[in-house]
């Protein structure tokens, strides 16, 4: 069965440094991973999908997640955070169509000024 | 468009009431799926409709009953709930949920129920 760890709880940065959180999979077979981002009181919106097309995936408010087999990993990160990014972050993994989108336990984003 | 609407957006009953959830997405997704989420946690799979069948039920209490009209309207029925059952509950659609290539999941903004 497939599974992804989320390294972290809670990430504090400060505005306009890196933002970086770490997500580690298990799969025995290629999976498809997504980063969602949730702020309070919503749902979830998606930032990025990793489809085997590209490594490097870019995503929607100038996130990226890089794919590296060998290391079983999807980190994300964003070059400069902003205030706007402190919400909560899903890495997920899936195998198909077929099969339940499976959520790591979250990883809170705090963005101080 | 990618959006996913669900009302309400706060629902407050009783443990004897009767209510439901309702959610609603014109992108011509076949796939629907409601998830349980708790304060601080990941969203929890109840539920999965594909092509207006329910393909998935991932033991959920039969105090739950969720219900596909057509393939653009998802519910849930509530009855006898119990205060453990407040939570923030979402839907989602897909494309089809089927097949080799896993479709992006579309979440609604969630209905926060509370049980007293």
């Amino acid at each position: 069965a497939q599974s992804v760890t989320q390294l972290g709880s809670h990430v504090s940065v400060s505005e306009g440094a890196l933002v970086l959180l770490r997500c580690n999979y298990s799969s025995s077979v290629p999976p498809y991973l997504f980063w969602y981002v949730q702020y309070p009181n919503q749902g979830l919106q998606l930032l990025l999908k990793y489809t085997s097309a590209a490594t490097l995936v870019k995503g929607i408010n100038g996130f990226e997640a890089e794919f590296k087999k060998s290391e079983t990993s999807f980190h994300l990160t964003k070059p400069s955070a902003h205030m706007s990014d402190a919400a909560e972050y899903f890495c997920a993994v899936t195998l198909s169509g077929n099969t339940p989108l499976v959520f790591g336990k979250g990883t809170r984003l705090s963005v101080i000024a | 468009d990618t959006e996913v609407t669900q009302t309400p957006k706060h629902l407050v009953m009783g443990m004897t009431n009767k209510k439901s959830l309702k959610c609603e997405q014109h992108m011509g997704h076949r796939a629907m799926y409601w998830y349980k989420q708790k304060a601080k946690k990941p969203p929890e799979l109840m539920f999965v409709y594909s092509y207006e069948k329910l393909s998935i039920n991932e033991s959920v209490p039969s105090r739950f009953s969720p219900e596909c009209p057509n393939s653009s309207l998802l519910n849930l029925h509530l009855h006898a709930l119990q205060p453990e059952d407040s939570a923030l509950y979402l839907c989602a659609s897909s494309l089809s949920g089927r097949g080799a290539n896993a479709d992006t999941q579309y979440f609604g903004p969630g209905t926060r129920l509370t049980v007293l």
